[in-house]
């Protein structure tokens, strides 16, 4: 069975700093999806970001970027110049492409604080 | 505008009672998911349909019996036989393509026992 741990259950970064959180996974798949979910107090589950197992380019979209290190089963996320809006829990997923169930698998979370 | 709705955001059940959450999308999406959060916990899968009339146990599905009638719904019962009912539920939808494309999610449901 799959396996996601985020390690971190808080963090917290000044403003306009830039702020690292930790993923590993557990998997025998070789192919593979990887995703950032951000959970704001609305509870609203948004797509950060998501990568692809066989794609050795990490992914990028505008302040939010990944260091996807496959042989070490690591997925971080970087959030660069952090903004008040960055304040959320954040959750690490992993996905395995199965026709008709792509359920994802979730880590813990981790709760990001930005500090003004 | 497409998505996926759930209702009612909030639900209070006295014990002994069974309490269904409704899950609607109008996505056109093929599969559908049922999540419990709970704090420190993450998501966990309760149960899951890939087609109409069709469904399957995820990790955590006893005390929970979903249908799939149509393909925009999912509800989800909670049955007296959940011994924690307590937690927030999140319902999201996928498209079948057979790569793994992005899930949609509801706004989520918080259901207390009273």
């Amino acid at each position: 069975a799959q396996t996601v741990t985020q390690s971190q259950p808080e963090m917290s970064v000044q403003e306009a700093e830039t702020v690292t959180l930790s993923c590993t996974y557990d998997t025998s798949e070789s192919d593979y999806y990887l995703f950032w979910y951000k959970q704001p107090p609305s509870r609203q589950m948004i797509l950060v970001i998501r990568q692809e197992a066989y794609k050795q380019q990490n992914a990028t979209e505008n302040r939010f970027s990944v260091n996807f290190q496959k042989a070490a089963k690591s997925f971080s996320l970087k959030i660069s110049d952090s903004q008040l809006g960055d304040a959320a829990m954040y959750f690490c997923a992993y996905s395995h492409p199965n026709f008709g169930n792509e359920k994802l698998t979730f880590g813990t979370g981790t709760r990001l604080t930005i500090i003004p | 505008d497409g998505g996926i709705t759930q209702s009612p955001k909030y639900l209070f059940r006295k014990e002994g009672q069974n309490v269904t959450l409704s899950c609607e999308q109008n996505l056109n999406h093929d599969a559908m998911y049922w999540y419990r959060q709970d704090p420190g916990q993450g998501l966990r899968l309760i149960y899951y349909s890939q087609i109409v009339n069709d469904f399957q146990k995820g990790d955590i599905a006893e005390g929970y019996s979903v249908s799939r009638e149509k393909k925009e719904s999912f509800p989800l019962t909670v049955t007296s036989a959940q011994k924690n009912p307590t937690a927030f539920y999140l319902c999201a939808s996928t498209l079948q393509t057979g790569s793994v494309t992005e899930a949609f999610f509801g706004q989520g449901t918080r259901l207390t026992v009273v």
